[in-house]
């Protein structure tokens, strides 16, 4: 089954304690990309990436890191977490193409108290 | 003032209802225009895919694309409780994809059975 699959799904931490959120895509495809969606501000872009070893920010890049190593895997890390990283994140992936729909994991919960 | 701009809701509707969401932006430059469908606790999926202006349907769901209003609309016949979730519009210039892709707020309905 074609998927993009995050892990954990609930994480709550402690502020700078680091953390990584895994995500994996079965389809092959070159684009994967990060969101946040919060309350009242929708999906927000992290960092994206467009094929292996080629990362870029987005929107709301501050406190993340990502790394392309894989063509399947593209990790977020949390270096030192703080509660306004508090938020839904999301993972997707797609082909480069303009008319290719993002797939999504079902997102990571993630508290920093 | 943000680049699109979707009514958050809740909508509630009766079964069988047509319902009607929107999203306004103000960047002329988008060409490309989605929506997505968001059932709790899942990540977003894609739903209807435009380009730029005119209307396209595809079996109880039209999305309308309105150009010079910079206006676009995702209309729902028959409603169905299954229909109940959290709908995202998004859009992107020609000259990008996925990666510059900007998703409204989303819009919370319920079809109430």
């Amino acid at each position: 089954e074609a998927q993009v699959t995050q892990n954990p799904r609930y994480l709550i931490t402690v502020t700078g304690k680091k953390l990584t959120v895994t995500c994996s895509q079965n389809m092959n495809h070159e684009y994967m990309s990060w969101y946040r969606q919060d309350p009242g501000l929708g999906l927000r872009q992290i960092y994206y990436s467009m094929n292996v070893e080629v990362t870029d920010k987005g929107d709301v890049p501050e406190g993340y890191k990502v790394s392309r190593k894989e063509k399947r895997n593209f990790p977020l890390i949390l270096e030192s977490p703080s509660p306004n990283q508090t938020s839904l994140y999301f993972c997707a992936s797609s082909f480069i193409s303009q008319n290719s729909p993002l797939h999504f994991g079902n997102g990571t919960r993630l508290t920093v108290t | 003032q943000k680049e699109v701009e979707q009514d958050p809701g809740p909508l509630s509707v009766p079964e069988g209802a047509i319902v009607s969401l929107n999203c306004t932006y103000s960047n002329s430059a988008f060409q490309y225009f989605m929506w997505y469908r968001q059932y709790s606790r899942k990540g977003p999926e894609l739903l209807m895919y435009t380009y730029s202006s005119g209307n396209k349907e595809d079996g109880r769901f039209t999305a309308q694309v309105d150009k010079s209003s910079k206006y676009i609309s995702l209309f729902i016949r028959d409603s169905q409780p299954s229909d109940s979730a959290t709908y995202l519009c998004a859009m992107a210039g020609p000259n990008f994809g996925n990666e510059k892709l900007t998703f409204g707020t989303g819009t919370r309905l319920t079809i109430i059975p």
